[in-house]
């Protein structure tokens, strides 16, 4: 059972283009983190969310987690060829195993220069 | 901080063989150790959590006579891929947990059965 649904799987856009991906759950999370993968190496550690109603920026990603700690979504601005690669949702739960992250499914983003 | 490293980065067995990657955490203790599998333009799929000095907790499906983890010590954990076959082939994928809820990542172990 995916306990995370991220959407959309694939997006192929132009360099200048927005973008937002997002990432739902029927259960509240305890937080929530977004990675970026590139290909042939481990995922990068983007953000932490742990508030309901939290925006978080980093340049030209905007970060945010809804106010009932059920959704989140990424939110690239002018995206650039240099923001492709694969974006991970991962969040956690209280009452699961300590530590214990629940992935998306995953987005594949490519930015076409 | 918070660097995870992974060794070795990529390799080629035969089929039959057993061949054994390590997880170290290089600047803090991990209490915590992840294993993951992933394949191509895939997420990342859970397979055990590994706690130091304790026996490894695998997921549904993971065969742990299969995969040995060994988690000797607060920055060290090993897996080993025990007979390996092609359908073993993969990106392994460590992680290090410091506090309650942040992982950082290995960059991977890339393996190939023959």
């Amino acid at each position: 059972t995916q306990l995370l649904e991220q959407s959309p799987q694939f997006l192929s856009i132009q360099e200048g283009e927005n973008l937002t991906v997002y990432c739902n759950s029927s259960s509240v999370f305890s937080s929530l983190q977004w990675y970026r993968q590139e290909p042939g190496e481990g995922p990068v550690l983007l953000v932490t969310v742990v508030t309901g109603g939290e925006v978080k920026k980093l340049k030209r990603l905007t970060f945010q987690f809804g106010d009932a700690r059920k959704d989140s979504s990424l939110h690239i601005t002018a995206a650039q060829p240099g923001d492709t690669g694969l974006y991970l949702c991962a969040a956690s739960y209280r009452g699961s195993t300590l530590g214990r992250l629940y992935f998306g499914r995953g987005t594949q983003l490519t930015v076409w220069p | 901080g918070a660097v995870v490293s992974q060794h070795p980065s990529w390799v080629i067995c035969k089929s039959g063989t057993s061949v054994k990657i390590e997880c170290r955490s290089l600047d803090f203790q991990a209490t915590t150790m992840f294993w993951y599998r992933q394949f191509p333009k895939q997420s990342l799929m859970l397979m055990a959590t590994s706690n130091e000095g304790s026996k490894a907790t695998y997921e549904q499906g993971v065969e742990k006579d299969k995969f040995l983890i060994n988690h000797a010590s607060l920055t060290l954990s090993t897996l080993t891929v025990t007979s390996a076959h092609p359908e073993d082939s993969s990106f392994y994928i460590c992680s290090a947990q410091t506090g309650w809820e942040t992982q950082y990542f290995g960059p991977g172990t890339r393996l190939l059965v023959l």
